[in-house]
């Protein structure tokens, strides 16, 4: 079975543009969740979807969006970047029956903002 | 709310010592408890987990945890470390509330010396 995939793998933006990033998860997922990781800030939630529908949301500005397709991938986009935006940005796939479901990370988008 | 506290940033131990990495966390229902691990330029891999039953969670490379309730703690242990352990080591908890959320700890660096 292929893991989850991430594209791209690196990206640079200047201040003020908009970028959208693209998760692609485990045959059978239906659940995606994308993570914000930081030296600073560590591995925070950003949000979570659920066969289309997003069920959960961290604490982020209303900045970051995402959503779900038909197929399970997903795509986030962050607007009007800023630098503190520059991060690696995680995705992961699960089934998304219960809490204790194991998430299956992809290698995550690395996003520079200048 | 939830929270996870990672109490070491970073770890230092010679190659065959044994090692602990330790977690707590709180939160106001039950939750499930990950131990996750993330080697460089990689996502993260699932170590263990713990869902309920046997306080003791056996998991992969060799890598156990225990789970007490009482102190809020699921500390991860290794009775011999290799080089190839050295990597960063994230302890989560996930709630579920018809989604689910993820929260991690803020990570430990596991440095393995010859």
């Amino acid at each position: 079975k292929a893991g989850v995939t991430q594209t791209p793998r690196y990206l640079i933006k200047t201040r003020g543009q908009q970028v959208t990033l693209s998760c692609s998860p485990i045959s059978g997922h239906r659940s995606v969740s994308w993570y914000q990781q930081t030296p600073g800030q560590g591995l925070q939630f950003l949000f979570e979807y659920f066969s289309e529908t997003q069920r959960n949301k961290g604490n982020f500005p209303g900045r970051f969006s995402g959503r779900q397709f038909s197929n399970s991938r997903s795509e986030m986009n962050v607007s009007t970047l800023e630098l503190g935006d520059s991060a690696l940005y995680l995705c992961a796939s699960g089934p998304g029956t219960s809490g204790y479901n194991e998430q299956f990370f992809g290698p995550g988008t690395r996003l520079t903002v200048l | 709310a939830q929270s996870v506290t990672q109490l070491d940033s970073q770890v230092p131990v010679f190659e065959e010592a044994p090692v602990e990495l330790r977690c707590n966390y709180s939160s106001s229902v039950s939750v499930y408890l990950f131990w996750y691990v993330q080697y460089p330029n990689q996502g993260l891999q699932l170590l263990l987990k713990y869902l309920s039953g046997s306080t003791l969670v056996k998991g992969i490379n060799g890598f156990e945890a225990e789970f007490n309730k009482s102190q809020t703690s699921f500390h991860l242990r290794k009775p011999s470390v290799h080089i190839s352990d050295t990597a960063e080591y994230f302890c989560a908890v996930s709630e579920w509330t018809g989604g689910f959320k993820t929260i991690f700890g803020a990570g430990t660096r596991l440095f393995v010396k010859a």
